[in-house]
């Protein structure tokens, strides 16, 4: 069975600083997608980033990067120059054949 | 674009009772849509996905008598929860793909609780 673990539940910041989030997932499937997802306290569900399996190439998105290892089964985000409004609870996600599964979750502080 | 709504956002309702909570795709045609459960500073969990015009297929462990959903149209999927019990509060999200599954577009999520 696929699961994706965030073994961070919390993570805090300093404004204008780096942070890196962690996920790892267990999958038997050779094609994929992972995502990871921002939701602050609005709940709405927002897309960060997201890489397919086959790329090797690290997804990136302004100030969003992944670190993507397949043979780990690792999926790290970095989030650069943080700012105020990154603070949220964000997700870790995977993909394959019509299911989805998300991490738990790690709630991000940034401290001004 | 690719916007997905929610209606109603927030809805109380007496224990025994149905509620129905809309998914509406705004500016695409969503082939198909799946619903989400989210518990208080808990993840999402996958409750079914729908194919328009087609029965949904549903997670194990959902009870698909106490879920009903319906895609009946490409812009519009609805879940009924029925005989509504407190331990249905929750915080229901839905969201939908048009060309692509992994392409998902979220609603704003609807909170039920249930007295």
């Amino acid at each position: 069975a696929q699961t994706v673990t965030q073994s961070q539940p919390e993570m805090s910041v300093q404004e204008a600083e780096t942070v890196t989030l962690s996920c790892t997932y267990d999958t038997s499937e050779s094609d994929y997608y992972l995502f990871w997802y921002k939701q602050p306290p609005s709940r709405q569900m927002i897309l960060v980033i997201r890489q397919e399996a086959y790329k090797q190439q690290n997804a990136t998105e302004n100030r969003f990067s992944v670190n993507f290892q397949k043979a780990a089964k690792s999926f790290s985000l970095k989030i650069s120059d943080s700012q105020l409004g990154d603070a949220a609870m964000y997700f870790c996600a995977y993909y394959s054949g019509n299911q989805f599964y998300f991490g738990t979750g790690t709630s991000l502080t940034v401290i001004p | 674009g690719a916007v997905v709504s929610q209606h109603p956002s927030w809805v109380i309702c007496k224990s025994g009772t149905s509620v129905k909570i809309e998914c509406r795709s705004l500016d695409f045609q969503a082939t198909t849509m799946f619903w989400y459960r989210q518990f208080p500073k808990q993840s999402l969990m996958l409750m079914a996905t729908s194919n328009e015009g087609s029965k949904a297929t549903y997670e194990q462990g959902v009870e698909k008598d106490k879920f009903l959903i319906n895609h009946a149209s490409l812009t519009l999927s609805t879940l009924t929860v029925t005989s509504a019990h407190p331990e249905d509060s929750s915080f229901y999200i839905c969201s939908a793909s048009e060309l692509a599954p992994h392409e998902q577009f979220f609603g704003p999520g609807t909170r039920l609780t249930v007295l």
